[in-house]
Order: structure tokens, then C-alpha cells, then sequence
């Protein structure tokens, strides 16, 4: 079975400079999707970046960017120019391609603060 | 496009009570997944439907179950509700075609359990 490990339960970062999110993951599939969702207060998940296993370059969306490590598992978020508005948990997901229809699993989660 | 909608927002039942559930996803999306999120476990699958048919499940009892209709509305149900499913029940929904799409997720029911 797969598992998503995120270590960081808080992360505290000043508007404008850049916070890193950590998710590792475990698998013995060989290709898969990993996600970024972002779950402000009002609960509503809203999806962040995605990134295919089969592509070696590393997903950006604007002012977000994520360092996709295969080998390693490693599945990092980075929130470049932090704003108010970034303030969230972030729940790193992976999804494979065996008994996969419509699932999602999800990492526990960081809780990023902003500070003006 | 209006996004995923659920209802109700918010419910208060006792235990050993039975609770509906509704998703009503995307226009045109067909496939809906139910995921349970409480503070102990996370955000856990429930199930999944597409085209009026279960196509996954999660490792859930039975009092837990759903169905779809032709319209791809979803409704979930809990028999003989328990304290611990006390939770934020969260829909999303999809085309189905799997792989890399996209799941939009509706904003949930917060569902108490006295």
C-alpha cells in the first residue's frame, strides 16, 4: 500500500520570502501523479500544482514550484513570495495507477502561517 | 461553471442514527469520490462512483455506502451512526478518465455525532 509521509505538522514564513514543504512518499509503482492541495480555513480544497511521475521536469504554477525527486521519492513544495492569502494546510496527495479509480491519498499535512 | 456543490453544510445527529449525504459535482464531470476528514486520521477515502457504478472503495465498514444517479449526483450514507464519524465528509468530482485530471473538491458537510 502507499503512503504519504508529510514531517512538517507547521511551517512559519514572512510575506514575501519562501517556505518549503516536504512530502515523501512510498510506492513500488513506477508511474504515478503527485499533487499539492491547499485547504484554507474555509475547508474547501483547492488544488495547487500537479506533477506526473513520468516527467522529469518539475511542475511551477506561478509562485509555486515543486523539486520531484523519483528516486528518492521525494516530492517537495516551494512557495516562492509568500502572501497573506498562502496561509493554509497543504496536503501533499499521490495517486497511482492500480486500484486508483477516483482515490487519492493524502499526506497528514503542514500548516503554513504567514507573518507580516 | 458552478463548482461542486454539497448539502447539507452542517448536521447534528445522535448515535445510532442514519445520515444522507449529497454531491451534486461539476456539469459534465461523471465520476464523484467521498473522502472522510477528522483530526485523527486525516483525510481518508470512502468510495468512488462513476456511470451509476461503484468503481473503488476504501477500507471502510459497510454502515458506509453510496450511490450515484444518471445525473451523477452522488449521496453517501451512514447507518447507525457511531461517535468517531464525527467528521468533515468532502466530495470531488472528476470526468473519470483517471490518471493526472484533476479532482474539485466541493466544500463539505461537517457531520456531529452526539
Amino acid at each position: 500500500a502507499q503512503t504519504v509521509t508529510q514531517s512538517q505538522p507547521e511551517m512559519s514564513v514572512q510575506e514575501a520570502e519562501t517556505v518549503t514543504l516536504s512530502c515523501t512518499y512510498d510506492t513500488s509503482e513506477s508511474d504515478y501523479y503527485l499533487f499539492w492541495y491547499k485547504q484554507p480555513p474555509s475547508r474547501q480544497m483547492i488544488l495547487v500544482i500537479r506533477q506526473e511521475a513520468y516527467k522529469q521536469q518539475n511542475a511551477t504554477e506561478n509562485r509555486f514550484s515543486v523539486n520531484f525527486q523519483k528516486a528518492a521519492k521525494s516530492f517537495s513544495l516551494k512557495i516562492s513570495d509568500s502572501q497573506l492569502g498562502d496561509a493554509a494546510m497543504y496536503f501533499c496527495a499521490y495517486r497511482g495507477l492500480t486500484d486508483s479509480w477516483g482515490k487519492l491519498q493524502f499526506g497528514a499535512g503542514t500548516q503554513v502561517v504567514v507573518t507580516p | 461553471k458552478a463548482g461542486v456543490t454539497q448539502t447539507p453544510r452542517y448536521l447534528i445527529k445522535t448515535r445510532g442514527q442514519q445520515v444522507t449525504l449529497s454531491c451534486s459535482p461539476i456539469s459534465g464531470h461523471r465520476s464523484v469520490s467521498w473522502y472522510q476528514q477528522t483530526p485523527g486520521q486525516g483525510l481518508q477515502f470512502l468510495f468512488e462512483y462513476f456511470s451509476e457504478t461503484q468503481r473503488n472503495k476504501g477500507n471502510f465498514p459497510g454502515r458506509f455506502s453510496g450511490r450515484q444517479f444518471s445525473n451523477s449526483r452522488s449521496e453517501m450514507n451512514v447507518s447507525t451512526l457511531e461517535l468517531g464519524d464525527s467528521a468533515l465528509y468532502l466530495c470531488a468530482s472528476s470526468q473519470g478518465q483517471g490518471g493526472q485530471e484533476t479532482q474539485y473538491f466541493g466544500p463539505g458537510t461537517r457531520l456531529l455525532v452526539l
